[in-house]
């Protein structure tokens, strides 16, 4: 039982690259997050997803899309990256009949 | 809105002394309200939470008070020790399935 699994790990960028952050879960949760981390600003909602097959925006879904593939998959594209967007992810899941998250263990991204 | 504020946004106690961080919302709608443990590079963990129809909730060393009318909660940390030095953040739902968490506070222990 692996939990929530986040790749890659760390990933530097040029402005204008593309890329996607994967994140799996193993744990048949229904509710998937995609929140970024920055010094002093706590963590903060860009994208989720309640259910298979709906997505929502957060507090900061500009310059990012989100694609929940299948009950266990929700991944995380920047078309366009822009140094803004250093920062660092995390993925989180959680059960229908619980509000506890479980987080997976991060992504670093600079953007250069 | 949906708004979250924590404080303080750090704290350095002595070993063995007790830490409190308090945080307010501004939704009465919240029911739920988390606290998570984020250690130095590390992913953030649940360490204690409380629902609304509940006022106070311990774990051994930890515990969680909520004061529905006032809208704020606090951790309260007894005995600290030096592993209880992390990042602490509170979080509460709004009423609805995601979490808006404070801003952090970063808690010391001096041995």
């Amino acid at each position: 039982n692996a939990g929530v699994t986040q790749t890659p790990k760390f990933q530097v960028l040029k402005t204008g690259q593309s890329m996607t952050l994967q994140c799996a879960q193993d744990m048949n949760h229904n509710s998937m997050y995609w929140y970024r981390q920055d010094p002093g600003m706590g963590l903060r909602l860009i994208y989720y997803s309640a259910s298979e097959g709906t997505t929502d925006k957060g507090e900061v879904p500009n310059g990012y899309n989100v694609s929940r593939l299948n009950k266990r998959e929700f991944s995380l594209r920047l078309e366009s990256a822009a140094p803004s967007q250093t920062s660092v992810y995390f993925c989180a899941s959680r059960p229908g009949d619980s509000y506890g998250y479980t987080f997976g263990s991060g992504t670093r991204l600079t953007v250069v | 809105g949906e708004n979250v504020e924590q404080h303080p946004s750090t704290l350095s106690v002595q070993e063995g002394d007790s830490a409190v961080i308090k945080c307010t919302y501004s939704d009465s709608a919240s029911n739920y309200f988390p606290w998570y443990k984020q250690e130095l590079g590390k992913r953030p963990q649940l360490i204690i939470d409380i629902r609304s129809n509940v006022g106070e909730k311990k774990d051994q060393r930890i515990a969680v008070t909520l004061n529905k009318t006032a809208k704020h909660f606090s951790l309260h940390i007894t005995e600290t020790q030096p592993e209880d030095s992390a990042v602490y953040f509170c979080a509460t739902n709004f009423g609805n399935e995601k979490l808006t968490f404070g801003t952090g506070t970063r808690l010391t222990i001096i041995p």
